[in-house]
């Protein structure tokens, strides 16, 4: 199946840092998603982005479907960003499940 | 609020029972899918039905089953539990299937405590 690799792994930040995640994939998508999971475990959708570029706020995401990642930029930090950030990719060849990667623990610091 | 609804929120049992989770998927959406998160790992997907069929399995192991009914909600079954099935599971929603599914959606998750 596809594989999902997401770096780094872990990111400490202060307040106010600008931070890029970056997820790679194996295979062609049609659907890739990013998620922050908050510390009380809920999944808040933050973009769904097979290619092209979206900005929502101090987020955005940019895919590059023929290379094959996406990358989700955060700017001016908060401490209520802390959490993990999974990216999930949808196979174009036939698999019908989400794959998430292994996600990166974000930690803003006051 | 994503729209997708999942009960019970929590849940504490014992080794050897059996529970039901609930999801109801958001509004228009037929496909629901159920994945698995245990502690401080990742999201395992387990099954997912489109308008009340089987779709497609993952990793789901035959203690627990799953079914979407013709109103569109759906329910995991869980039995003969054993403490490493503790995790939280989450459902998600979709409006079609497979290449097209378009966005998925998920519960807040109903988080398992097997003791």
């Amino acid at each position: 199946g596809i594989q999902v690799e997401q770096s780094p792994p872990d990111l400490i930040l202060q307040e106010g840092a600008n931070s890029t995640l970056r997820c790679n994939f194996s295979d062609s998508v049609n659907n890739l998603q990013w998620f922050h999971q908050n510390p009380w475990g809920q999944l808040i959708n933050l973009f769904y982005i097979p290619s092209g570029t979206k900005q929502n706020g101090r987020l955005s995401a940019t895919t590059v479907a023929t290379e094959r990642y996406s990358l989700l930029y955060i700017s001016s930090s908060q401490t209520t960003d802390s959490g993990v950030y999974f990216c999930a990719v949808l196979s174009n060849f036939g698999n019908e499940k989400l794959t998430f990667g292994t996600g990166t623990r974000l930690t803003i610091i006051p | 609020d994503s729209g997708v609804t999942q009960t019970p929120k929590h849940l504490i049992t014992a080794t050897g029972q059996r529970v039901t989770l609930r999801c109801s998927p958001r509004s228009g959406d037929l496909s629901v899918y159920w994945y698995q998160q245990s502690l401080d790992q990742g999201l395992q997907f387990l099954i997912q039905y489109y308008n009340g069929e089987e779709r497609a399995k993952g990793n789901i192991l035959e203690r627990f089953s799953a079914q979407q009914f013709p109103d569109l909600h759906s329910e995991l079954n869980l039995s003969s539990l054993e403490l490493g099935d503790s995790a939280l599971y989450f459902c998600a929603s979709s409006k079609t299937s497979g290449g097209v599914s378009g966005e998925l959606f998920f519960g807040e998750g109903s988080r398992l405590t097997v003791l």
